[in-house]
């Protein structure tokens, strides 16, 4: 079965700054990856989902992710963070042939520092 | 366009209690639904899933069920909760198809007492 890890729990960068947010999956076949964001309290929030194609996806909200097959992540970045990015982020993977068995990371909280 | 209502947005229960909580979607048919439960700093933690009125898949067993008597309308049940039910629980949707994002509704902040 995939599995994703988010390495990092916790970030914090200043407003204005870049953001890199790690997500590495493992799965035998092509992946299906999604970035959800989660604000405190409320449910998750598509970003952006990478199917085929083009490996550098855009989302809402100005952020992006990069679906890199040989180092198996697909990172999400933005290149300048707002004070209202504050909140948690989920990298998701899918399997081709079973569209429930969404696995899910265990999220990286984002703090921007003012 | 496709909405999805999950409530009560808060709940507090005695321990021993009954439990039902409710989700819809709008705007959409035949849809794929999911119960998920997600504890304090951790991840997501699939309970049900149904991709038909009155079929239900359970992930994990425990002392919780699911129903779904139409076809947008899935439903989180409870006999007797325990402490250990306390939590998040956020209902979702996707497309019947393969390799569809899920969109999640609001969530319920669940405290057993």
């Amino acid at each position: 079965a995939q599995s994703v890890t988010q390495p990092d729990i916790h970030i914090t960068v200043s407003e204005g700054a870049s953001l890199e947010l790690r997500c590495n999956y493992s799965y035998g076949a092509t992946p299906y990856l999604f970035w959800y964001v989660q604000s405190p309290g409320q449910g998750l929030q598509l970003l952006l989902k990478y199917f085929s194609g083009d490996t550098l996806v855009q989302g809402i909200k100005g952020f992006e992710a990069e679906f890199k097959r040989s180092q198996s992540s697909f990172n999400l970045r933005k290149p300048s963070v707002h004070w209202s990015d504050a909140a948690e982020y989920f990298c998701a993977v899918g399997a081709d042939d079973n569209n429930n068995d969404m696995r899910f990371g265990a999220g990286t909280r984002l703090t921007v520092k003012p | 366009s496709q909405t999805i209502h999950q409530w009560p947005a808060t709940l507090v229960q005695p321990v021993g209690s009954p439990l039902s909580l409710e989700c819809t979607v709008e705007g959409t048919s035949n849809p794929n639904l999911y119960w998920y439960r997600q504890a304090a700093g951790r991840g997501l933690q699939l309970l049900f899933y149904s991709v038909g009125i009155g079929q239900i898949s359970s992930e994990v067993p425990q002392n919780l069920s699911a129903s779904r008597p139409q076809d947008r309308q899935f439903i989180l049940s409870s006999k007797k909760l325990l402490l250990s039910d306390s939590g998040f629980y956020l209902c979702a949707w996707s497309r019947g198809r393969p390799n569809q994002p899920q969109h999640f509704g609001d969530g319920t902040r669940l405290s057993i007492l």
